[in-house]
């Protein structure tokens, strides 16, 4: 599975756009990056995926660089209640790695008043 | 409520003793997946269900095993349980073996050894 780069922490002000990096430089050209958020103790949250173009749900956005080595997600409007650990991963598609998903240490992302 | 249901939501024991946790994927899901969150080393991944059948393991313990069963549920036992055992146990299911659409954990069962 490639690896993910994420920075540990970010800082973001209610009502502002979030906007959360992350490098995955070595992904595969068959390779989707989903985007999971987990609050506090809850089990993970499916936010969104994508493989080259950028996704939109209602939930955020996914914006995927051409030479798709990195990659930003953007909480438009962001709410005390998106404050959470924020993990990008690159999800295996080959072989006994098919499937898995591979969480890294996330970005915790803190939304302020 | 996401779909995956797991029991028991917390667990305490001993160590050296036995425990099972259970999960219910969400309905019409396949592969079920298990997790390992403790303090110190994030979320790992343990295992992986598709229809009755093991697909991939992670770095799980072999005190530990899982079995999905002919009703896709699954169960993970625990054996021999330490101290570092303590941790909370995440459950996901997905659609297909890769689950292209995302995958959907449970609550967890918080497991508590002491």
């Amino acid at each position: 599975d490639a690896k993910t780069t994420q920075p540990p922490s970010m800082d973001c002000a209610e009502g502002r756009a979030a906007n959360l990096p992350c490098n995955h430089s070595t992904i595969s050209g068959n390779e989707y990056v989903y985007w999971y958020r987990q609050i506090h103790s809850q089990g993970p949250q499916y936010i969104i995926h994508g493989l080259k173009n950028n996704e939109t749900n209602e939930m955020a956005s996914l914006i995927i660089t051409e030479d798709r080595k990195s990659s930003t997600l953007i909480l438009p409007h962001a709410t005390l209640r998106d404050t959470a650990v924020y993990y990008c991963i690159v999800r295996g598609a080959g072989g006994t790695s098919y499937g898995k998903l591979t969480f890294g240490q996330g970005t915790i992302l803190t939304v302020h008043p | 409520d996401s779909g995956v249901t797991q029991t028991p939501k917390h667990l305490i024991t001993a160590t050296g003793q036995r425990v099972t946790l259970r999960c219910s994927p969400r309905s019409g899901d396949l592969s079920v997946y298990w997790y390992q969150q403790s303090l110190d080393q994030g979320l790992q991944f343990l295992i992986q269900y598709y229809n009755g059948e093991e697909r991939a393991k992670g770095n799980i313990l072999e005190r530990f095993s899982a079995q999905q069963f002919p009703d896709l549920h699954s169960e993970l036992n625990l054996s021999s349980l330490e101290l570092g055992d303590s941790a909370l146990y995440f459950c996901a299911s997905s659609g297909a073996t890769g689950g292209i659409s995302g995958y959907t954990f449970g609550s967890g069962t918080r497991l508590t050894v002491v």
